[in-house]
């Protein structure tokens, strides 16, 4: 069935460090990718997303890049700063309008 | 932009007690919601599928009587947790499916933190 894969945290970074959190899917068909943030006691909130191979999602100075090639949409951010601590999920949504998440990579940002 | 709501945002109770949560859209009218679980650290897990009108498709593994899904208006979906013990405190997030949107525009609600004593 469909599934996501991601780095296992926690990633722990300095200010200002380059960020990449990976992240592989299989699934059938050509699903749509996203990348939601959770901030400690809050819900999800969608970070971006791509819906076709090539498309590059950005917000927020995050980007990702669906790769179909080899099935990735990996997270970058070039700075990082410490309100980005939180969990990032990676997540694709299927043909029948189910999202599957990611476990999640919990992010730490030092000062 | 497009909101979905839930209520209670937290909520404690009794074993044996049943809880309620809502999950609402503010400003669209939602064909389709679904209600995920989230144990702590963890990912969120598809509970059910609730469709306005007819009856929620759950997910293999998840106890229909126990988990009660109604979705009665193209705006209101509510899970109860019948007879709660315990290992059914999790954090319950709910989304909205916007129709008038692209095929994947799917909202999420702030969720609802349920402890059973």
């Amino acid at each position: 069935g469909d599934s996501v894969t991601q780095m296992e945290g926690p990633v722990t970074l300095s200010e200002e460090a380059f960020l990449t959190i990976n992240c592989t899917y299989t699934a059938t068909g050509y699903p749509s990718l996203f990348w939601y943030v959770q901030y400690p006691g809050e819900g999800l909130q969608l970070l971006l997303k791509a819906t076709k191979a090539d498309d590059k999602g950005s917000n927020k100075g995050f980007e990702a890049t669906y790769r179909k090639e080899t099935t990735s949409f990996h997270l970058e951010k070039g700075s990082v700063q410490v309100s980005d601590s939180a969990v990032y999920f990676c997540a694709l949504l299927t043909g029948g309008f189910k999202t599957i998440f990611g476990a999640g990579t919990r992010l730490f940002v030092k000062a | 932009g497009a909101v979905v709501s839930q209520h209670p945002s937290w909520v404690i109770c009794k074993s044996g007690t049943s809880v309620k949560i809502e999950c609402r859209s503010l400003d669209f009218q939602a064909t389709t919601m679904f209600w995920y679980r989230q144990f702590p650290k963890q990912s969120l897990m598809l509970m059910a599928t609730s469709n306005e009108g007819s009856k929620a498709t759950y997910e293999q593994g998840v106890e229909k009587d126990k988990f009660l899904i109604n979705h009665a208006s193209l705006t209101l979906s509510t899970l109860t947790v019948t007879s709660a013990h315990p290992e059914d405190s999790s954090f319950y997030i709910c989304s909205a499916r916007n129709p008038q949107g692209t095929t994947d525009t799917q909202y999420f609600g702030p969720g609802t933190r349920l402890t059973v004593l």
